[in-house]
């Protein structure tokens, strides 16, 4: 079974409207960790936000907010005021605690999705 | 400095080459990867070193040989790649995770160096 899925795999949004990208995950581990990364059309990939398995309040960085229904497995980010520089694939990412082992720093990805903003 | 650096930006090669990859960061970063991705496609974790050892190898072609000089520095030797191999290679840096008491170790990419193999 795949740990985190994405099922939009493409979306157009217009400038300065909300768009939310759903993630869904599965672990049996209680301790873990979600993060949404953002990856323009130039290759880097540049970390966005970061919601923990314990955190009480979800998880806001500006433009940014994740929406974290534990007992869903879903972990949504939701992109306020869209920009057109806001253009680019988006993939979520787990990272399990897999206390003292070489998995503790292994990173598992959902497949991405396509965001693109119109005008 | 929350950068990682990597070297070349665009590499072509032919099956017969031996080329490396390489990749920096200054950040004291203990954790550091490679990744492979395909076009459209999430990366795939190929190596991981922790505190300069190699703790992971997702079963990678030995044509693929990671080095890891000191705490800053990682190299990919390649040598007899197929096409198949073309792909944009990232490299990553974190903090160590393996002990497992912090998760929110998020990975720093560096902007990959996009591989064709002729």
């Amino acid at each position: 079974a795949q740990k985190i899925t994405q099922t939009q795999p493409g979306m157009f949004v217009q400038e300065k409207e909300a768009v939310t990208l759903d993630c869904t995950y599965d672990t049996s581990d209680p301790s873990y960790g979600l993060f949404w990364y953002k990856q323009p059309s130039s290759g880097e990939m540049i970390f966005l936000i970061y919601q923990g398995s314990y955190d009480q309040q979800n998880a806001t960085e500006g433009r940014y907010s994740l929406n974290f229904q534990k007992a869903r497995k879903s972990a949504n980010l939701v992109i306020s005021a869209s920009q057109l520089g806001d253009s680019a694939m988006y993939f979520c990412a787990m990272r399990e605690a897999n206390l003292f082992k070489a998995a503790g720093n292994k990173l598992t990805f959902g497949g991405g999705t396509r965001v693109l903003v119109k005008p | 400095d929350t950068e990682v650096t990597q070297t070349p930006k665009h590499l072509v090669m032919g099956m017969t080459n031996k080329k490396s990859l390489k990749c920096e960061q200054h950040m004291g970063h203990r954790a550091m990867y490679w990744y492979k991705q395909k076009a459209k496609k999430p990366p795939e974790l190929m190596f991981v070193y922790s505190y300069e050892k190699l703790s992971i190898n997702e079963s990678v072609p030995s044509r693929f040989s990671p080095e890891c000089p000191n705490s800053s520095l990682l190299n990919l030797h390649l040598h007899a790649l197929q096409p198949e191999d073309s792909a944009l290679y990232l490299c990553a840096s974190s903090q160590d995770g393996t002990s497992g008491t912090i998760l929110k170790y998020e990975q720093y990419f560096g902007p990959g160096t996009r591989l064709t193999v002729t």
